[in-house]
Parts: C-alpha cells; sequence; structure tokens
C-alpha cells in the first residue's frame, strides 16, 4: 500500500517565525509532489508543486524535495495568522494511472499573532 | 481560465435516500476527474476517477456510483445511503500527471 505520512500537528509557531511541515512517502517511483492548503471547512487549494530534489521557492513558501531519502518538506517564512491551515502533501500514485494522487492526512498549523 | 463547480454546497439526507452529486468543469477538454472523499479526522479518499465520457474507475468498492455522460460533467450517485456515507465530498480535475489537482468547492454531506 503505497502511503503519504505527516505528522498530524498541531504546529504551532509565533507569527513571523518559520514553520517547517514535513512529508515522507513510500513509493519510490514518484516524480512529482504537491502540496495544498485547506482552510477549515473550505477545499484544498494547490500552493507549491516540486519534481527536482532540492529546493523551490515561490515567495514566503520553499518545498524541499530529497528524493534519495524519500522526504519533501514546505517552509513558510514569515509566519501570518493568515497561514493558519491544513497543510496536505500529495505524490502520485506511481504504480497507478491518470495521475491519481494519494494524499497525507494532513498536518494543522496555527500561528499565534 | 479552468473553473469547477460543484453543487450543492451542504445537503442533509436520511439513511437509505438516494444521492446525486455534480460537479462540472469549464474552460478545458478531455480533462482527468476524481471524486474524493474527506471524512472527519480523516484524509482525502479517492472514490472515482475518469479520464473519459463514459470511462469510470472505482478505487474503493462501496455503495456508491460515478458517472461521465459529458466531458465535462461528473456525477457521484448512491441508490441508498449509509451513515458512513457522511463525510466532504470533493470533486477535481487535471491534465494528467504531472500537474496536480484542482478542487472545487466541495459537498458537505451529512446523512441522519
Amino acid at each position: 500500500q503505497k502511503e503519504v505520512e505527516q505528522n498530524s500537528g498541531p504546529l504551532s509557531v509565533p507569527e513571523g517565525a518559520i514553520a517547517s511541515l514535513n512529508c515522507t512517502y513510500s513509493d519510490r517511483g514518484s516524480q512529482s509532489f504537491f502540496w495544498y492548503r485547506q482552510y477549515s471547512g473550505k477545499s484544498p487549494e494547490l500552493i507549491m508543486s516540486i519534481y527536482s530534489n532540492g529546493d523551490k521557492e515561490d515567495g514566503r513558501f520553499t518545498a524541499q524535495l530529497n528524493k534519495a531519502s524519500q522526504y519533501v518538506s514546505l517552509l513558510i517564512r514569515d509566519s501570518q495568522p493568515s497561514d493558519s491551515a491544513t497543510y496536505l502533501c500529495a505524490a502520485p500514485n506511481a504504480g497507478g494511472s491518470q495521475g491519481n494522487l494519494i494524499f497525507g492526512k494532513g498536518t494543522k498549523l496555527s500561528v499565534k499573532p | 481560465s479552468q473553473t469547477i463547480h460543484q453543487w450543492p454546497a451542504t445537503l442533509v439526507q436520511p439513511v437509505g435516500s438516494p444521492l446525486s452529486l455534480e460537479c462540472t468543469v469549464e474552460g478545458t477538454s478531455n480533462p482527468n476527474l476524481y471524486w474524493y472523499r474527506q471524512a472527519a479526522g480523516r484524509g482525502l479518499q479517492l472514490l472515482f476517477y475518469s479520464v473519459g465520457i463514459g470511462q469510470i474507475s472505482s478505487e474503493v468498492p462501496q455503495n456508491l456510483s460515478a458517472s461521465r455522460p459529458q466531458d465535462r460533467q461528473f456525477i457521484l450517485s448512491s441508490k441508498k445511503l449509509l451513515l458512513s456515507d457522511s463525510g466532504f465530498y470533493l470533486c477535481a480535475w487535471s491534465v494528467g500527471q504531472p500537474y496536480g489537482y484542482t478542487f472545487g468547492s466541495g459537498t458537505r454531506l451529512t446523512v441522519v
């Protein structure tokens, strides 16, 4: 059974700090990874995708991928209360078809003012 | 630009009643379409996906079914709802690997 694992949290950080969210995956064949943000009661929103080892930066967000360790992370710099949400990590079901994604259960982030 | 519409937003249904949730996509052709369910305290569970009209694949055996009568329309149905069918139902579309999904706004279903 292919899996994507995340620490459920809650992760609490003060406003302005760096929030670090981590994810591991079991399928070595996975080539692309995604981070979604889900506010309470809302649907997930894609915020970052990463396909290559290393870092990818987009504004205050940085995604990091280490395929050898099967590890992907999301860093949020200068965290704001509006960043408080559940963050979902996702990877393709490489053994499946048509880009089906497997999602972790999410890490709940709370940014305290 | 592409948009995805999903309705209704909330639904309260008695046990044993039928269900029909609809999802439509605009601004793209031949999308891959997905139905996910998110139960309280659990992750996103893939229910069905479709790569074209009339082509449905089921990931989890259950009393739900899906249909794709048109290229950009995806319908989730049940003949008789169970209490365990309660959850947040999400429709999503993509153009395939390696791209991520775009989700609709979701339907919160409560079976009573």
